[in-house]
């Protein structure tokens, strides 16, 4: 672990607002990844993106969005769009997704989202 | 698409005991394989990993994990749990091609005195 930042720590937000969650890596990692944890589901990928200004869907992208203007940062959208907010939201990065079978992936301390 | 299946959602043991969580997975070609732990309150940390070689993997914090790949399995081992080994434990796969982990969805371990 170490060199990946996520803020705040806890959230609340109101139904139908859009909320950015932040991520930040000094650890000079091309990949970088975002799951949302739920209780009994394990971590399940929402976007991930393997280099700057690229960036693909993971298995439940609905009502997320993602941008990489910059290879530090891999910011995530929950917009209104997404049914069930309330989660716990981790952050993560590897060297790059090709090698990563080979390169730990690393995770941030998580976000955990109310959405009231 | 390939899955990971954690038999186990919560495991309660006493200390010393010794523990085994399964893990299997549906790929069939070649993979590498992770055991992530969640210790209460931080970061998800890489437990032990497996590429290729000597199918018993040693680890950190005297955690073990044996690749069987007839049964796609890399089950996690450790002889005598401590309290502190209270955690979530994940099992991650990953095939050869350029794709992301695909996690289980992980086993809470519950040691007590």
């Amino acid at each position: 672990d170490g060199g990946i930042t996520q803020s705040p720590k806890y959230l609340f937000r109101k139904e139908g607002q859009n909320v950015t969650l932040s991520c930040e890596q000094n650890l000079n990692h091309d990949a970088m990844y975002w799951y949302r944890q739920d209780p009994g589901q394990g971590l399940r990928l929402i976007y991930y993106s393997q280099i700057v200004n690229d960036f693909q869907k993971g298995d439940i992208a609905e009502g997320y969005s993602v941008s990489r203007e910059k290879k530090e940062s891999f910011p995530l959208t929950v917009t209104s769009a997404q049914k069930n907010p309330t989660a716990f939201y981790l952050c993560a990065s590897s060297k790059n997704v090709r090698s990563q079978g080979t390169d730990t992936q690393y995770f941030g301390p998580g976000t955990r989202l109310t959405v009231l | 698409a390939q899955s990971v299946s954690q038999h186990n959602h919560h495991v309660i043991l006493s200390e010393a005991a010794s523990l085994e969580l399964g893990c299997n997975y549906s790929y069939g070609g070649t993979v590498n394989l992770f055991w992530y732990v969640q210790y209460p309150g931080q970061h998800l940390q890489l437990l032990l990993k497996y590429f290729s070689g000597d199918p018993l993997v040693k680890g950190i914090k005297g955690f073990e994990a044996e690749f069987i790949k007839s049964k796609f399995s890399f089950n996690l081992r450790k002889p005598s749990v401590q309290w502190s080994d209270t955690a979530e434990y994940f099992c991650a796969v990953i095939n050869s091609g350029n794709t992301p982990l695909v996690f289980g969805k992980g086993t809470r371990l519950s040691v007590i005195a």
